[in-house]
């Protein structure tokens, strides 16, 4: 069965600094991969996601993800945080018919 | 992108009543929709995976008599929470997958409802 670790439950950056959210993955087949953002009160929003292919995915507003399976990761990334990227972000595997989540990160944008 | 809408979007009731959550498919058809159960400040918890014109599948420990899943169009599902008590309050979100779509297609997400039970 699938399922996703999400490290750091809440992360920091400063306006302008490098956003770095982790994530890792078990998955007993090639698995779809995604990053989804999560404002307060609302339901999740796609970032990116990963089935086949370029293993660098871009997403929406700057964010940037890539697979490693040697690593069993898929990490977020954005050269340059904005306030507006203040949210809780969930990585998801999703194996057969369903999607697993991660724990989710809180990322906090300082001015 | 697609558009999921879920009705009502907040909802009070008291101890002992049922409350009907609708998740709606605006642009889209949707063969399979999910229903997902969030507590404050933790992830997303999937209660149930519902296909169009069938039974919805229950994961764990989630009762299938207390959670009524109808899945009766490829744009429309409600779960149904019978005798809601204050331990069902929660956020409710739902997601849907278009017809066409495996594992590696989106789900897209509604906005979420928030039952409180008094």
């Amino acid at each position: 069965a699938q399922s996703v670790t999400q490290l750091g439950s809440h992360v920091s950056v400063s306006e302008g600094a490098l956003v770095l959210l982790r994530c890792n993955y078990s998955s007993s087949v090639p698995p779809y991969l995604f990053w989804y953002v999560q404002y307060p009160n609302q339901g999740l929003q796609l970032l990116l996601k990963y089935t086949t292919g370029a293993t660098l995915v871009k997403g929406i507003n700057g964010f940037e993800a890539e697979f490693k399976k040697s690593e069993t990761s898929f990490h977020l990334t954005k050269p340059s945080a904005h306030m507006s990227d203040a949210a809780e972000y969930f990585c998801a595997v999703s194996e057969m018919s369903d999607m697993r989540f991660g724990a989710g990160t809180r990322l906090t944008v300082k001015p | 992108g697609a558009v999921v809408s879920q009705h009502p979007s907040r909802v009070i009731c008291k101890s002992g009543t049922s409350v009907k959550i609708e998740c709606r498919s605006l642009d889209f058809q949707a063969t399979t929709m999910f229903w997902y159960r969030q507590f404050p400040k933790q992830s997303l918890m999937l209660m149930a995976t519902s296909n169009e014109g069938s039974k919805a599948t229950y994961e764990q420990g989630v009762e299938k008599d207390k959670f009524l899943i109808n899945h009766a169009s490829l744009t429309l599902s409600t779960l149904t929470v019978t005798s809601a008590h204050p331990e069902d309050s929660s956020f409710y979100i739902c997601s849907a997958r278009a017809a066409s779509g495996g594992a590696g297609e989106t789900q897209y997400f509604g906005p979420g409802t928030r039952l409180l039970v008094l």
